[in-house]
């Protein structure tokens, strides 16, 4: 039962590839986000989907495509990969529509996915 | 400019003592949220503890309390009672955003050693 999943949990690839990281929720909420972690653990909120539909891109390369296809899942796609691209990968979702979860806006946070680029 | 600045690196403390983590954020939203994650040497990232800008109270969670001093934007995170499983990197976040499109801006993070 758990909450936030991310698939795959480490992925090595050589630069120039093409991958993907899956996600997946089951708590119901209706937002998803990607962070990223860098070498020095600094995180950042890459893109942030509510609904289906695209809500925050954080000024990241479009090499990096999210694709929603349901309230419950948020993948994300990255061509060409380069060597900057290698970090943790994390996934998050909340309920942050209305009322309290609106204020509150608790995200719950996937395990990562660790990416690194050779 | 740094919107979460967590000032204190590493930090090293004794087994039972008390610590305190600090968190100054900075915004000119009157709305806000505070939020404090702990991430182990496993990776994941655990919620801790919130506080909203119109609390009067300051959060607590167990073991875990959040000193919120508003007119000086600060947010510290205070672990009474230190466990050796406290070891791990703590981070302070700020709700930002406006509804529908919110995001949290993270600090860069604390890493806290809790020595037997």
């Amino acid at each position: 039962d758990t909450a936030v999943s991310q698939t795959p949990k480490y992925l090595v690839t050589q630069m120039g590839n093409d991958k993907s990281i899956k996600c997946e929720q089951n708590l119901g909420h209706d937002t998803m986000y990607w962070y990223k972690q860098d070498s020095k653990k600094f995180l950042k909120i890459m893109f942030s989907y509510n609904n289906k539909e695209l809500i925050i891109n954080e000024t990241v390369p479009n090499r990096f495509s999210p694709k929603s296809p349901d309230k419950a899942h948020l993948n994300l796609h990255i061509n060409s990969l380069e060597l900057g691209d290698s970090a943790v990968y994390f996934c998050a979702s909340s309920q942050g529509t209305s009322g309290r979860a609106l204020v509150y806006n608790e995200q719950f946070f996937g395990p990562g996915t660790r990416l690194t680029v050779l | 400019a740094q919107k979460i600045t967590q000032t204190q690196p590493g930090m090293f403390v004794q087994e039972k003592e008390a610590v305190t983590l600090d968190c100054t954020y900075d915004t000119s939203d009157q709305s806000y949220g505070l939020f404090w994650y702990k991430q182990p040497s496993s990776g994941e990232m655990i919620f801790l503890i919130y506080q909203g800008s119109y609390d009067e109270q300051n959060a607590t969670e167990g073991r875990y309390s959040l000193n919120f001093q508003k007119a000086r934007k600060s947010a510290n995170l205070v672990i009474s009672a230190s466990q050796l499983g406290d070891s791990a990197m703590y981070f302070c976040a700020m709700r930002e955003g406006l509804q529908g499109a919110q995001k949290l801006v993270f600090g860069q993070g604390t890493r806290l050693t809790i020595n037997p």
